[in-house]
């Protein structure tokens, strides 16, 4: 079955930009999704097709995909941030796969 | 504006089954192309997706539940319906329904999602 991976953990100081990854096989050749899930709140997508931000997420939401890694980016990280990060994409044409999530700290 | 909202028990039983509704509002399952998931995520740890029913009625469920989910809808209520049999323990879990619109494979927006704990 097809699998996502992601660091477990990511630090980054307010202001600076954090980068956080997803690895799959041939991740590049689907689409990635991210969400972001603060503590005692639902998933809110930030990234859908690998670069493309929702309505009402913030510029400083980015990313990419390719080859076997997808990345989200922060820019100018703020306070509020803080949250686990999911990446989500298609093993098959019916089968959702999620990474394992990364917990993105602000200190 | 879209929103969806998980019911159904906060505690079953073991070898109980769990049913929980998803009641939405803001689009129908009417529409071509519409689709409402059911994603569940243990305390902890990732989401991970369970079903999917589309608006033709085509249902799709992970594989190594197959044998345990049933989802179904209720156009006229905007309501879908997931049964989950013989629960067990680890399948406490906080139960998330969540809509993807035509040509899209990511979801948006989710419920609140609905805790459930499997204990005797």
């Amino acid at each position: 079955s097809y699998e996502l991976n992601q660091p477990t953990s990511v630090s980054v100081s307010p202001g600076q930009t954090a980068s956080i990854s997803c690895s799959g096989d041939n991740l590049g050749d689907r689409y990635a999704s991210w969400y972001q899930q603060r503590p005692g709140q639902s998933p809110v997508l930030v990234i859908y097709e690998d670069s493309k931000r929702p309505s009402g997420i913030p510029e400083r939401f980015s990313g990419s995909n390719s080859g076997n890694t997808a990345t989200l980016t922060i820019s100018g990280t703020q306070a509020m941030d803080e949250a686990d990060y999911y990446c989500q994409a298609w093993g098959s044409s019916t089968a959702v796969v999620f990474g394992g999530g990364t917990k993105l700290t602000v200190l | 504006q879209v929103t969806l909202k998980e019911s159904g028990p906060a505690l079953v039983k073991p070898t109980q089954t769990l049913t929980l509704t998803c009641t939405f509002s803001g689009f129908s399952l009417r529409n071509s192309g519409m689709r409402v998931s059911w994603i569940r995520q243990p305390p902890g740890k990732a989401p991970e997706w369970l079903a999917r029913i589309d608006w033709d009625d085509d249902k799709f469920y992970r594989t190594s539940l197959k044998t345990r989910l049933t989802i179904s809808k209720d156009t006229s209520k905007n309501q879908v319906v997931l049964k989950m049999t013989n629960m067990d323990p680890v399948d406490t879990a906080t139960y998330y329904c969540a809509r993807t619109r035509p040509r899209e494979n990511w979801f948006d927006p989710w419920g609140q999602g609905t805790l459930v704990t499997v204990s005797s």
